[in-house]
């Protein structure tokens, strides 16, 4: 089966600057990689996915990255916002099993 | 379009009891499916739903069940609790044929 792993529990970065999270994950197998963004009190909430043919995608102010080699995925939130404090998942699928989930980074940003 | 909605938002039940949690999914999507999330654990799947029909199924217990209605509703029990269920149950649901999937906000359930 798939495993996740995150790199830091927690996370603390200065408002404006750069953040980045990371996971890695175990099946070289995995196709399908996606991130959600969760905040106190709420469900987790879609922020960017990319497949195993792709190594980079953007969206709004976000950029994952995908690494099959060394099975490396990371999430890059530019110029970070207190809005951007939450606890960030990524996510594994492969095949026709359900998503694996990391444990999770807490992003705390400092005035 | 309405996102996922789930019901009850809080419950509180009793150990030995049973609790039934109700989920409503994105308008169109045919796809359902559960969550258990606790801080030691993390979020972990708990099975998937499609058609009526149960398509994957995590490694929890045969205490918890679910089904999913013609309407793509779905439902989910967890039959003589334990303190160790209190979690946050999550329910996503996704359109056919496609990975990602959207939560709803969840149905907290403490037991005592």
């Amino acid at each position: 089966g798939e495993s996740v792993g995150l790199h830091l529990p927690t996370l603390s970065v200065q408002e404006g600057d750069n953040s980045i999270i990371n996971c890695a994950y175990s099946n070289s197998a995995s196709d399908y990689f996606i991130w959600y963004k969760q905040e106190s009190g709420k469900g987790p909430q879609f922020i960017i996915d990319i497949r195993s043919n792709m190594d980079k995608r953007q969206g709004q102010r976000v950029t994952v990255l995908l690494n099959k080699t060394v099975k490396h995925l990371s999430l890059q939130i530019a110029a970070t916002q207190p809005g951007d404090s939450a606890v960030y998942f990524c996510a594994v699928k492969g095949g026709a099993d359900g998503l694996t989930f990391g444990k999770g980074t807490h992003l705390i940003i400092q005035p | 379009k309405a996102g996922v909605t789930q019901t009850p938002r809080y419950l509180i039940k009793t150990r030995g009891q049973q609790v039934t949690l109700s989920c409503s999914p994105i308008s169109g999507h045919r796809s359902v499916s559960w969550y258990q999330q606790t801080p030691g654990q993390g979020l972990q799947f708990l099975f998937e739903y499609f058609s009526e029909t149960q398509r994957n199924k995590g490694n929890f217990p045969g205490r918890f069940s679910g089904r999913q209605f013609s309407n793509s509703r779905s439902e989910m029990n967890v039959s003589t609790l334990e303190l160790g269920d209190s979690a946050l149950y999550l329910c996503a649901s996704s359109e056919a044929g496609r990975d990602t999937i959207y939560f709803g906000e969840g149905s907290w359930l403490t037991v005592v």
